[in-house]
């Protein structure tokens, strides 16, 4: 049963360019959760989704960044004209529609914006 | 909105010996689902242990067991026998019951063992 997925694990971008994360969930989970964790701090919460729907967006910047977890292939979460701030990594979660606490994490994709 | 703290940036203990990482949290509800993840150098989040609100036993999973102080909004790790491969960061995380966001994390216990 392989877990969460994500790709790539590691880009580089050049400032102004675009960057586009993707995450697989868990087999049998509907809900997807993105997270940022910029160095030497915890996890911040960016936004939750569920097929073809955005359950929660509150923790996503309001310009740039956008998110979206199709009816078919994985969740993207998608990244316009980066700056050196986006550097980060970022880590997809997955849960099951009957247990969204129990979050299963992905191994994150370190970003690097040149 | 919920907050959970670490206080202690760095911990260091002894092989085989027990340690205990601290975690506060502040809410206003009275249910909702608290956690530790621990973090290796590879940065893979894994779920350590999970304890429910409504819940008065503390969790425990082989070594690792928690001190759940709900009045005082306390959420304590418990490593016991400490192993090398326990070396990682350790967050502390919250979760709402019915809440339409993620997680909220604290800034994390860096865990170093000596052998």
């Amino acid at each position: 049963n392989a877990g969460v997925m994500q790709n790539p694990r590691h880009l580089v971008r050049r400032r102004g360019q675009e960057a586009r994360l993707r995450c697989s969930p868990m087999k049998g989970h509907s809900h997807v959760y993105w997270y940022r964790q910029l160095p030497e701090e915890g996890l911040k919460f960016m936004v939750y989704l569920q097929k073809e729907n955005i359950i929660d967006e509150s923790g996503m910047p309001k310009e740039r960044f956008s998110a979206e977890f199709p009816k078919e292939g994985p969740s993207i979460l998608r990244i316009q004209q980066v700056v050196r701030g986006d550097s980060a990594a970022y880590f997809c979660a997955s849960s099951r529609r009957t247990a969204v606490y129990e979050q299963y994490f992905g191994p994150g994709t370190r970003l690097t914006v040149t | 909105a919920q907050t959970v703290t670490q206080s202690q940036p760095e911990m260091s203990v002894q092989e085989a010996e027990t340690v205990t990482l601290s975690c506060t949290y502040d809410t206003s509800e009275s249910d909702y689902y608290l956690f530790w993840y621990k973090q290796p150098p590879s940065r893979q989040m894994i779920l350590v242990i999970r304890q429910e609100a409504y819940k008065q036993q503390n969790a425990t999973e082989n070594r690792f067991s928690v001190n759940f102080q709900k009045a005082a909004k306390s959420f304590s790790l418990k490593i016991s026998d400490s192993q090398l491969g326990d070396a990682a960061m350790y967050f502390c995380a919250y979760r709402s019951p019915e809440g339409a966001d993620g997680l909220t994390f604290g800034k994390g216990t860096h865990l170093i063992i000596q052998p």
